[in-house]
């Protein structure tokens, strides 16, 4: 079954750096788009980034273009998100999700991983 | 701040009919697909309806999606304790070429 499972999450100082992790099993993960969402404490779902099966292709909110890059390694299976410049507003749960084929829609999602950015 | 609005909260009783309705613009909504997710806390959000009106396999049909316009509309029947959870509706901007969520909905079974 398809599964996402996020890593690298932790309490960082404001304007540092992390870099999450997002591995895939379960499908053939070179022939799908994934997203990264995020939802801060008490808020809701916010879209980040988005890229292409084959890396060519991201987008990204602008409340983060600029500071995050999205990234994938076919041959890990593993999906990426460097977070640079880190803010306060940036603490949330990170959420990894696969594009289903043929629309933009999220498919199947992990469980996140906390980001708190804090002094 | 999300272009997508939908009410901050329904409600009903056990076996009756909630609808959770999703604004936005000709820019959104009324050019692209339409997509549904159920999300509990602490849990992963689930795909409920995407293009609009289509459930994945597994997702019984007392979920519904429809569209008109600039605006979307999320149906649950046969409301059960389950079902309860935040609602968010989503779609891509193209003027913002950007994956955007509506404001997201909570809803309680009575």
């Amino acid at each position: 079954q398809v599964q996402l499972v996020e890593s690298g999450g932790g309490v960082v100082p404001p304007g540092t750096s992390l870099r999450l992790s997002c591995a895939a099993s379960g499908f053939t993960f070179s022939s799908y788009g994934m997203h990264w969402v995020r939802q801060a404490p008490g808020k809701g779902l916010e879209w980040v980034a988005l890229i292409s099966y084959d890396g060519s292709d991201k987008d990204y909110a602008d409340s983060v273009r600029g500071r995050f890059t999205i990234s994938r390694d076919n041959s890990r299976s593993t999906l990426y998100v460097q977070m640079n410049s880190l803010r306060a507003e940036d603490t949330a749960v990170y959420y990894c999700a696969r594009k289903r084929g043929g629309t933009v829609s999220l498919d199947y999602w992990g469980r996140g991983t906390l980001v708190t950015v804090s002094s | 701040q999300s272009v997508l609005t939908q009410p901050p909260s329904v409600s009903a009783a056990p076996g009756q009919k909630v609808t959770i309705s999703c604004s936005g613009r000709s820019s959104n909504i009324e050019n692209n697909y339409v997509s549904w997710y159920q999300h509990l806390p602490g849990t992963a959000p689930k795909l409920l309806i995407y293009d609009n009106e289509k459930r994945p396999s597994g997702i019984p049909d007392r979920f519904s999606g429809s569209k008109s316009g600039t605006s979307a509309t999320l149906g649950i029947t046969g409301l059960q304790t389950g079902d309860e959870a935040d609602y968010y509706c989503g779609t891509w901007d193209s003027s913002l070429s950007a994956y955007v969520f509506g404001t997201g909905t909570k809803v309680t079974v009575l």
